[in-house]
């Protein structure tokens, strides 16, 4: 079945340090890929996603790129910041166009994010 | 409403006893996802929802879970004779039909089974 893995938290860093959060996946069929982000207090809100190979998702200073051949979709941000304290799911849909199933999402454990100023 | 509202916020149940636990999706959208947040499974996948069937139940963990929707819209999650592995955050989720549309979220009901 789909799985999805990504490193444990709590990553701690300081403002303006680079973010890189490693996710892996395995899949049947060729997925889309997602990062979501949950804001203390708040409810799941899609960061961005990418649906083919070598496309790039970018949002709020954060970036993704589906890389097939290593089937990874690693989130990085160059500059943090305080704000950016949060829980990050990667996740996948392996459901195909024109398909009855659904948009289903497989989620990763999390990884809790803490800055500090 | 704006985005999709989930009641009650927090639920806490005696062991044995029966919870509905309600939502509301953003208005508009045929899809509806129920998925479980809990500390030893991560974030797992229940039941999906196109208009008022559900073509996919396969994450439901036991037939003492339930799920239906109604008008194309509301959808209510029964847990029936709750146990204490039920405890968990239920999310629900609601997206336009179309291939990869975005979901959005509500804010969960905290299940406590005491």
């Amino acid at each position: 079945g789909d799985s999805v893995t990504q490193m444990e938290g709590p990553v701690t860093l300081s403002e303006e340090a680079f973010l890189t959060i490693n996710c892996t996946y395995t899949a049947t069929g060729y997925p889309s890929l997602f990062w979501y982000v949950q804001y203390p207090g708040e409810g799941l809100q899609l960061l961005l996603k990418a649906t083919k190979a070598d496309d790039k998702g970018s949002n709020k200073g954060f970036e993704a790129t589906y890389r097939k051949e290593t089937t990874s979709f690693h989130l990085e941000k160059g500059s943090v910041q305080v704000s950016d304290s949060a829980v990050y799911f990667c996740a996948l849909s392996d459901t195909q166009p024109g398909g009855a199933a659904g948009n289903k999402l497989t989620f990763g454990g999390g990884t809790r994010v803490l800055v500090k100023p | 409403g704006a985005g999709v509202s989930q009641s009650p916020s927090n639920k806490v149940t005696e062991k044995g006893k029966d919870v509905e636990l309600r939502c509301d999706p953003i208005s508009g959208h045929t899809a509806l996802y129920w998925y479980r947040q809990s500390l030893g499974q991560g974030l797992e996948f229940l039941i999906y929802f196109q208009g008022n069937s559900a073509p996919d139940k396969s994450g439901l963990p036991s037939d003492r879970f339930s799920a239906e929707r109604t008008g194309g819209s509301v959808s209510t999650l029964t847990i029936q004779r709750t146990q204490q592995e039920d405890s968990a955050v239920y999310l629900c989720a609601s997206s336009r039909q179309g291939y990869n549309t975005e979901a959005f979220f509500g804010q969960g009901t905290r299940l406590t089974v005491v």
